[in-house]
C-alpha cells in the first residue's frame, strides 16, 4: 500500500508567518491528494483536493501544489484560527493518510 | 447542509463484533452515485481508511482489515453500517463516517460525521 510521509511532525510559527508542510508518497499518486485541517475533538475538514483545488469556503491563504510523489500545503499568512493539525491523504490507490503536522504557536 | 451522525456502543469486549451506524440526514445514500466511507483515528495509527460503500452497494475495503470488515447500507433507515469482527485493543479509536465530494472514485472526503469513540476492553 502507499505510504504518505509528512514533514515536519510539529511546526512552531507566529501569526502572519508563511507556513509550508510537505507530504511525500511512497509511489506516484498522480495529483490525487487532499489536505485536511483537524482541531481537537473535531472531524477533519477538507481544505484542498486534487493537489491544488481549493474547497469551497476555504480561505485563499491556503494553497496546495505538487504531483507524483511530492506535495505541499502552504498557508500564506498564518491566522489564529489556523493553529491545528494538518493531514495529507492520497486517493490514487485505496486511501491512506499522512501522520499529521501539528502547527503550534511559537 | 447534509449531516452525518455516527452511533453505536462506546465499549466493546475483546473478540466481540463492533457495530456502528451512520445516519445520513437527507437520505441520499441510495442516489446521486456517491461513495460513503468509514475512517478511524487512534493515537497509535493516526487516520486509517476502513472502507467505502458505493450507492449501488459495491464495497471496497482496506486490505489490512478486509477479512474482518463489512460495510452495508440500509436505504429505508438512511444508514450506513460498519461491522468489525474479532476486535482487539488496537481497534480502540474514534470512528468517523464520511462522504466523498463527487461521484468519482478519485475524490476526497468533504463531509464528515462528528465521530464516535469506541473502546475495546473487558
Amino acid at each position: 500500500d502507499i505510504q504518505m510521509t509528512q514533514s515536519p511532525s510539529t511546526l512552531s510559527a507566529s501569526v502572519g508567518d508563511r507556513v509550508t508542510i510537505t507530504c511525500r508518497a511512497s509511489q506516484s499518486v498522480s495529483r490525487w491528494v487532499a489536505w485536511y485541517q483537524q482541531k481537537p475533538g473535531k472531524a477533519p475538514k477538507l481544505l484542498i483536493y486534487k493537489a491544488s483545488s481549493l474547497e469551497s469556503g476555504v480561505p485563499s491563504r491556503f494553497s496546495g501544489s505538487g504531483s507524483g510523489t511530492e506535495f505541499t500545503l502552504t498557508i500564506s499568512s498564518l491566522q489564529p484560527d489556523d493553529f491545528a493539525t494538518y493531514y495529507c491523504q492520497q486517493y490514487n490507490s485505496y486511501r491512506t493518510f499522512g501522520q499529521g503536522t501539528k502547527v503550534e504557536i511559537k | 447542509q447534509l449531516q452525518l451522525q455516527e452511533s453505536g456502543p462506546g465499549l466493546v469486549k475483546p473478540s466481540d463484533t463492533l457495530s456502528l451506524n451512520c445516519t445520513v440526514s437527507d437520505g441520499s445514500i441510495s442516489s446521486n452515485s456517491l461513495y460513503w466511507a468509514w475512517i478511524r483515528q487512534s493515537p497509535g495509527k493516526g487516520l486509517e481508511w476502513i472502507g467505502s460503500l458505493y450507492y449501488s452497494g459495491s464495497t471496497y475495503y482496506n486490505p489490512s482489515l478486509e477479512s474482518r470488515v463489512t460495510i452495508s447500507g440500509d436505504m429505508s433507515k438512511r444508514q450506513i453500517s460498519l461491522r468489525l469482527t474479532s476486535v482487539t485493543a488496537t481497534d480502540t479509536a474514534v470512528y468517523f463516517c464520511a462522504r466523498q465530494r463527487t461521484t468519482s472514485w478519485f475524490d476526497a472526503f468533504d463531509i464528515w460525521g462528528q465521530g464516535t469513540m469506541v473502546t475495546v476492553s473487558s
